[in-house]
């Protein structure tokens, strides 16, 4: 039978590897998205953003990519350490409001 | 970024009860959202929290059913109300607006009905 529940899709890397964590958006008016990195017990933490005029924008340690042609978004994570695993959500703001919809979310799981 | 605290950090509730969780934060802020995350899940929006003005609902969440106070600038409170074990879920509460659009949670209450 269908289970009722959400599964979170998961990655596995080794650490040092570089992650890739992917994320598709349904609002095609979104104009600013939000990756979070949430750990177990914890609330989301901000990690990066990125507007829709852009297409590219790097922080530390992280890169987010936005295609905003196949609404898709992307989290390059290099030299993933443990202490990056933890889900992955990305978050779309319609501008509207402030308010924002979540992704279902990935876990990330580093493998030492 | 806001500091953001909530209470409590979780509860067990009786099935009928209501639980009211707190969130303060550090400075003023805008606007106040609250979301639900149900385990294994990703965050719902329930409403947003304007000073002065009532909460706006997002559709499927009610007023009756999760009532929203916004006293002031730094603090909101969200009772969940009439609770049964489909409420069992984290409840978080997220400040944003003001010159920028991020947005920034806090710790969660973890709310089990039994």
């Amino acid at each position: 039978g269908e289970s009722v529940g959400l599964h979170l899709p998961t990655l596995s890397v080794q650490e040092g590897d570089n992650s890739i964590i992917n994320c598709a958006y349904s609002n095609s008016a979104s104009d600013y998205f939000i990756w979070y990195k949430q750990e177990s017990g914890k609330g989301p933490q901000f990690i990066i953003d990125i507007r829709s005029n852009m297409d590219k924008r790097q922080g530390q340690r992280v890169t987010v990519l936005l295609n905003k042609t196949v609404k898709h978004l992307s989290l390059q994570i290099a030299a993933t350490q443990p202490g990056d695993s933890a889900v992955y959500f990305c978050a779309e703001n319609e501008n509207t409001g402030n308010q924002f919809y979540f992704g279902t979310g990935t876990s990330l799981t580093v493998i030492p | 970024s806001a500091v953001i605290s909530q209470k409590p950090s979780r509860d067990i509730c009786q099935r009928g009860t209501s639980l009211t969780i707190q969130c303060q934060v550090d400075s003023q802020v805008t606007m106040m959202f609250w979301y639900r995350q149900q385990p294994g899940q990703s965050l719902t929006l329930i409403a947003t929290a304007n000073q002065g003005s009532e909460a706006t609902y997002e559709s499927g969440f009610v007023i009756d059913k999760f009532p929203i106070s916004r006293p002031n600038l730094t603090f909101s409170t969200l009772t969940v109300s009439n609770l049964s074990p489909e409420d069992s879920s984290i409840y978080l509460c997220s400040v944003g607006g003001g010159n920028s659009y991020e947005q920034y949670f806090g710790p969660g209450t973890r709310l089990t009905v039994t």
